[in-house]
């Protein structure tokens, strides 16, 4: 399973943009790349996945460039209900028996 | 559109006691996985059942069993509780194979041993 390098933390203010990168240099060719958002006492929430270049929901975008050594998580115009931890892994997601491995993510705090 | 439901929420046990904690998967999913999260860290994975097998096991003693029943719901058991056990216990469930819209977790269960 490839490692995963995030920043241990951040800060930011309230309508700011806010970009978490992710270093992962052993990155398979079958691996894809999800990011979870954890608020505390709760469990993880599937925030994004992507494979190569971008990838934006309703919530989030994701930006991988073309060696996918590395990825961005791009949060837009954060607000104080987004502090919380994020969590970026790597794997193949249609692996049998497939298991999500967890580094100490990146804890957000957004301030007012 | 239930999601993932564990109980209890929170639970105080005694060094050595053995304690069970319970799961019901989102609807439609059929695989469930426990994680273990101590404080200040990221989930750690305990096992994943299938079909009411587990196959799959993370570096966790054998103390830490578990059993899915054939409605999908599932149960993690720890025996001969130590200090170190406490933690938040999180049940995720997905469909068996690719998680293209990802695992779904629970609230999970703070247990606390004492």
């Amino acid at each position: 399973l490839a490692k995963t390098t995030q920043p241990i933390s951040m800060d930011s203010y309230e309508g700011q943009e806010v970009n978490i990168t992710c270093s992962h240099n052993n990155i398979a060719t079958n691996d894809y790349i999800t990011w979870y958002q954890q608020f505390p006492s709760q469990g993880p929430r599937f925030i994004i996945q992507g494979y190569k270049t971008k990838v934006t929901n309703e919530v989030a975008s994701l930006f991988i460039p073309a060696d996918r050594k590395s990825s961005t998580l791009s949060l837009p115009r954060v607000s104080l209900s987004d502090t919380a931890v994020y969590y970026c892994l790597v794997g193949d997601i249609n692996e049998y028996g497939n298991k999500l491995v967890f580094g100490a993510g990146t804890i957000l705090r957004v301030k007012s | 559109d239930a999601g993932v439901t564990q109980s209890p929420t929170h639970l105080i046990k005694t060094r050595g006691q053995q304690v069970t904690l319970r799961c019901s998967p989102k609807s439609g999913h059929d695989t469930v996985s426990w994680y273990q999260q101590a404080l200040g860290q990221g989930p750690q994975f305990i096992f994943q059942y299938y079909e009411e097998e587990e196959r799959q096991r993370g570096n966790f003693p054998d103390r830490f069993s578990g059993h899915q029943f054939p409605n999908y719901s599932s149960e993690l058991n720890v025996n001969a509780l130590l200090l170190g056990d406490s933690a938040l216990y999180l049940c995720a469930s997905s469909l068996p194979t690719g998680i293209t819209y990802g695992y779904t977790f629970g609230s999970g269960t703070r247990l606390t041993v004492v």
